[in-house]
C-alpha cells in the first residue's frame, strides 16, 4: 500500500527545475505533499483532492491523475531553501476523509549554489 | 495562529521505564493524529481523534501504547515499559477541512515532535 516516489534522490543547481513522482497501487481519496529538513518536523506544501486538479504555491505545484493514481510535485527555478527530503502522502479510497495517511519513502532533493 | 505544540521535544529513557508526550493542537482543530517516524522513513500512523474520539488505531499501536485526548483539547501518548524498538521520533498532528474538486479533505499540519530514544 506504500506510494513509491522516484526519483530517490536528485542534486540541482539553483535555478533548475525538477519533478517528483508518487505513484499508489490503490485508488486515491488525495495526495499531500511535504518537505522535511533534517531534524525538523514534515512542513506542508500542498493537498489534492480527487479531481485532477493541479494546485500551486509559487514556485512549486503539483498535479494529481487520478486516473493512474500518480501525482507529481513540480519544483521551478529552484532555490537553496528547497533543499531537504519530499514526501507524499496518500489517503486511500477506502479511509475516505480521516486524514489518515500513508507516505512513500521520501526523495532526497539538493540544491547547490 | 500557532502551530501545535509537542512537550517534550526529547527524551531519553530506561528500557522498560514508562513515557508520556504531550500534544496541543492548533486551536479549533477537532482532528488530532500521532504518527511515528524513524530515521530514513516517512512517517506512519498510529491513531486518530475526532474531539475526544479515538476513531481508528493503527495495528502498529501495541497494547503497551495508549493515546487519549480528553475534552477534546490536548492529547497524550504513552508508552509503558519501553523497548529500543520504541526509539523514534513521535509526530502530533492535527487537521483542518478544505474543499476542492470532487470532496473535501484534510490538511494535515504537523509538531515539531518529540523525539525518544530508549536505552
Amino acid at each position: 500500500q506504500q506510494p513509491v516516489q522516484s526519483p530517490q534522490a536528485v542534486i540541482l543547481r539553483e535555478g533548475e527545475d525538477a519533478v517528483i513522482n508518487c505513484s499508489s497501487s490503490k485508488a486515491l481519496y488525495s495526495v499531500h505533499w511535504y518537505r522535511q529538513k533534517h531534524g525538523e518536523a514534515p512542513v506542508f506544501l500542498m493537498i489534492l483532492l480527487k479531481g485532477g486538479e493541479q494546485k500551486g504555491h509559487e514556485k512549486i505545484s503539483a498535479s494529481f491523475n487520478e486516473k493512474k493514481q500518480q501525482s507529481s510535485l513540480y519544483l521551478t527555478a529552484s532555490q537553496l531553501s528547497y533543499s531537504g527530503t519530499y514526501f507524499c502522502g496518500t489517503e486511500m479510497m477506502k479511509s475516505g476523509n480521516t486524514g489518515k495517511l500513508i507516505f512513500g519513502q521520501g526523495t532526497t532533493l539538493q540544491v547547490k549554489p | 495562529d500557532t502551530g501545535v505544540s509537542q512537550d517534550p521535544r526529547h527524551k531519553i529513557t530506561k528500557r522498560g521505564q514508562n513515557v508520556t508526550f504531550r500534544c496541543d493542537p492548533i486551536s479549533e482543530h477537532n482532528r488530532l493524529y500521532w504518527y511515528r517516524q524513524t530515521l530514513g522513513q516517512g512517517p506512519e500512523f498510529l491513531t486518530y481523534f475526532q474531539n475526544e474520539a479515538q476513531l481508528e488505531k493503527s495495528r502498529l499501536l501495541s497494547d503497551r501504547f495508549s493515546a487519549e485526548r480528553p475534552k477534546g483539547s490536548f492529547s497524550t501518548l504513552e508508552i509503558q515499559r519501553t523497548e529500543q524498538g520504541d526509539s523514534a521520533m513521535y509526530l502530533c498532528a492535527s487537521s483542518t477541512t478544505v474543499t476542492g474538486g470532487k470532496g473535501s479533505g484534510n490538511t494535515i499540519y504537523f509538531g515539531e515532535g518529540s523525539w525518544l530514544t530508549v536505552v
